[in-house]
């Protein structure tokens, strides 16, 4: 079973400020099967990036993703209001797939 | 427009029996592999199932292996989770997927006695 530590825990930026957030596996994701979900409470995760570095269809271009192997970054510029929630990292790569344990990206 | 709609959750004391009902519409469900997720109360995500698009392939997170039986019905476009020997640790919203592109908006499962 591939491990996703995602870091750090919780991200706390203004708005306009840009966001980085780290996801590392323990092996290698095969095909760079990343896929990076926002949540917000009370609501179903909504897919952002799969294959590392794609967006999902209707995603604003300030979100992008980046990496490979097992060093992955989710990259959001200039944050808006409405950007701020939890992010997870979850590897599809692999026959038992795996999330990260998230990062909360809060108002400072 | 692609559609999930999850049912079946509710209260069941441990060791009781669940199962859970994934209808979709608006695409070709046997074409595409699909998951069961599910995420306990104030915690994050947990991936517990898959199934291929033909079937033929199911996979299991440990904390289910031998428990959770996870099925699909072509026909009637729909995934099925039949859960047995549920534990108070089982306790959580689950969600279908139709990969990772789309998800349902879940159905709450309690243990407890």
């Amino acid at each position: 079973e591939i491990v996703l530590t995602q870091f750090p825990g919780t991200l706390s930026l203004s708005p306009g400020e840009k966001a980085s957030l780290s996801c590392r596996a323990s092996q290698s994701i095969v095909s760079n099967n990343l896929a990076w979900f926002q949540q917000k409470p009370g609501q179903a995760p909504r897919l952002l990036i799969f294959s590392a570095s794609t967006r999902a269809t209707g995603i604003p271009d300030r979100f992008s993703g980046s990496g490979s192997g097992t060093e992955f970054t989710l990259t959001i510029n200039t944050l808006e209001p409405e950007d701020f929630a939890m992010y997870y990292c979850h590897n599809y790569g692999s026959s038992i797939r795996t999330f990260g344990q998230g990062t909360q990206v809060e108002i400072k | 427009e692609v559609q999930l709609v999850e049912s079946g959750g509710g209260l069941v004391q441990p060791g009781g029996s669940l199962r859970l009902s994934c209808s979709t519409s608006g695409f070709t469900f046997s074409s595409y592999e699909m998951n069961w997720v599910r995420q306990a109360p104030g915690k994050g995500l947990e991936w517990i199932s898959y199934i291929n698009s033909r079937g033929n392939a199911i996979y299991y997170a440990d904390s289910v292996k031998g428990r959770f039986t996870m099925s699909r019905d072509d026909p009637k476009n729909s995934l099925f989770l039949q859960m047995d020997s549920l534990r108070v640790e089982d306790t959580a919203v689950y969600y279908c997927t139709r990969g990772v592109a789309n998800w349902g908006q879940g159905t709450l499962v309690i243990v407890s006695s």
